[in-house]
């Protein structure tokens, strides 16, 4: 079974300091993880994804995630945050399942960016 | 891009009504999937759809139940609205055969308050 557990449900960091999020995931089969974006009051976003072509994954907004084996990680970051990186960030794994394969999604991190 | 469109942004409805959440996405997209957001516990998958008529239950589908007759519309259905069902709706939809490209792409969400 496939399962995410972010470390954190809430971060907060200084406008210009390192964003990291964390998460590490469980599963039997070689996974396809995923970042997902949630803005205040929208739906969720697809922020980047890793499907096993690289390592080294980069997405929008400045953001890049490294998919480690040994150490069942896939955490985001950002090099320098803005004011506009506030939102809630939710990590993901698929998951084959029955019928329709799904995406079991984490508990979500609130990023929050001091001025 | 893909779009998945949610009838209503906000909606507040009484204890004890039937309520209609509609969701309609314009990619022929196979999965369909309903989640409800609370704060602290993240995405709960209610009910989700593979297929035309099928349909599957997800992780807390008691007092829901869902309608697919045409494959670009999902409704989830509350028979009898209670004030515990007040929280945020999310559709989303996936492509079955690009799922590990693509992930899941939401809808705006439906913030919903029983009353």
């Amino acid at each position: 079974a496939q399962s995410v557990t972010q470390l954190g449900s809430h971060v907060s960091v200084s406008e210009g300091a390192l964003v990291l999020l964390r998460c590490n995931y469980s599963s039997s089969v070689p996974p396809y993880l995923f970042w997902y974006v949630q803005y205040p009051n929208q739906g969720l976003q697809l922020l980047l994804k890793y499907t096993s072509a690289a390592t080294l994954v980069k997405g929008i907004n400045g953001f890049e995630a490294e998919f480690k084996k040994s150490e069942t990680s896939f955490h985001l970051t950002k090099p320098s945050a803005h004011m506009s990186d506030a939102a809630e960030y939710f990590c993901a794994v698929s998951a084959p399942y029955s019928s329709a394969s799904k995406i079991i999604f984490g508990s979500g991190t609130r990023l929050s960016i001091r001025p | 891009d893909v779009k998945v469109t949610q009838s209503s942004r906000y909606l507040v409805k009484r204890t004890g009504e039937k309520v209609f959440l509609e969701c309609v996405q314009d990619m022929d997209h196979e999965n369909m999937f309903w989640y409800r957001q609370d704060p602290g516990l993240g995405l709960r998958l209610i009910y989700f759809s593979y297929d035309v008529k099928m349909k599957e239950k997800g992780d807390i589908p008691e007092g829901y139940s869902v309608s697919r007759e045409k494959k670009e519309r999902f409704s989830l259905i509350l028979e009898s609205a209670s004030t515990n069902q007040t929280s945020m709706y999310l559709c989303a939809s996936s492509s079955q055969v690009v799922l590990f490209l693509q992930g899941y792409t939401f809808g705006s969400g439906t913030r919903l308050t029983v009353v």
